[in-house]
């Protein structure tokens, strides 16, 4: 069966500096693959999706940026944090079944 | 960016009452789902819709889509505390997955 993991759960970083979250499937090949953000209570907003190794698409312009250097491995970075950055970051796969997959989730918190 | 608006954003009813969520957008979606998710989780989800005008029951939850794929309902018949959570709609288009606003539903023994 597929299963899907990302890490850390829980972050507390201060303002500037990095940030790196990764998220592992295991399971399946070739999975499309994405990266949210929401706020608490309210729904999800798309961040990167990835439909191959090394092909990434941004949603959304911001101090965020994502890699994709092996099939099942799907990682959120950032070279300086905002204190706007904090939320409930999202990892989640689907193979075309119009399904989405989701990870445990990461909170992050910057001070 | 795609937008879905769900209403209400929060709801708090008695159990055993009936209840409607919706979600709207003015873009054409190939498919649209919706999801539970509790705290400090993940969503789940609960169904998939892709044919304008289809209708899905899973026991107490109708789920509708609209004629014209921009639009969902999700009905929930006699609530019960199990039923608390908040719920998702996303629209689906190309590869993307477009989340609405979300629907904090909370019921009360």
């Amino acid at each position: 069966s597929q299963t899907i993991h990302q890490w850390p759960a829980t972050l507390v970083q201060p303002v500037g500096s990095p940030l790196s979250l990764e998220c592992t499937v295991e399971g399946t090949s070739n999975p499309n693959l994405y990266w949210y953000r929401q706020a608490a209570g309210r729904g999800l907003q798309l961040l990167f999706y990835s439909v191959g190794i090394g092909q990434i698409s941004s949603e959304v312009p911001q101090n965020l940026s994502a890699s994709r250097p092996q099939d099942r491995q799907f990682i959120l970075s950032s070279k300086k944090l905002l204190l706007s950055d904090s939320g409930f970051y999202l990892c989640a796969w689907d193979r075309g079944q119009r399904e989405l997959f989701f990870g445990e989730g990461s909170r992050l918190t910057v001070l | 960016t795609q937008l879905l608006e769900q209403s209400p954003q929060f709801l708090s009813i008695q159990e055993g009452e009936n209840l409607t969520v919706y979600c709207n957008s003015s873009s054409v979606f190939s498919s649209l789902q919706w999801y539970r998710q509790e705290p400090g989780e993940g969503p789940v989800l609960l169904v998939t819709v892709v044919t304008g005008g289809e209708v899905k029951k899973l026991k107490r939850l109708t789920f509708q889509f609209g004629d014209a794929r921009k639009d969902s309902s999700l009905h929930i018949t006699a609530a019960q505390p199990g039923d608390t959570g908040l719920y998702l709609c996303a629209g689906a288009t190309g590869n993307q997955f477009y989340f609405g606003t979300g629907t904090s539903l909370t019921v009360i023994p």
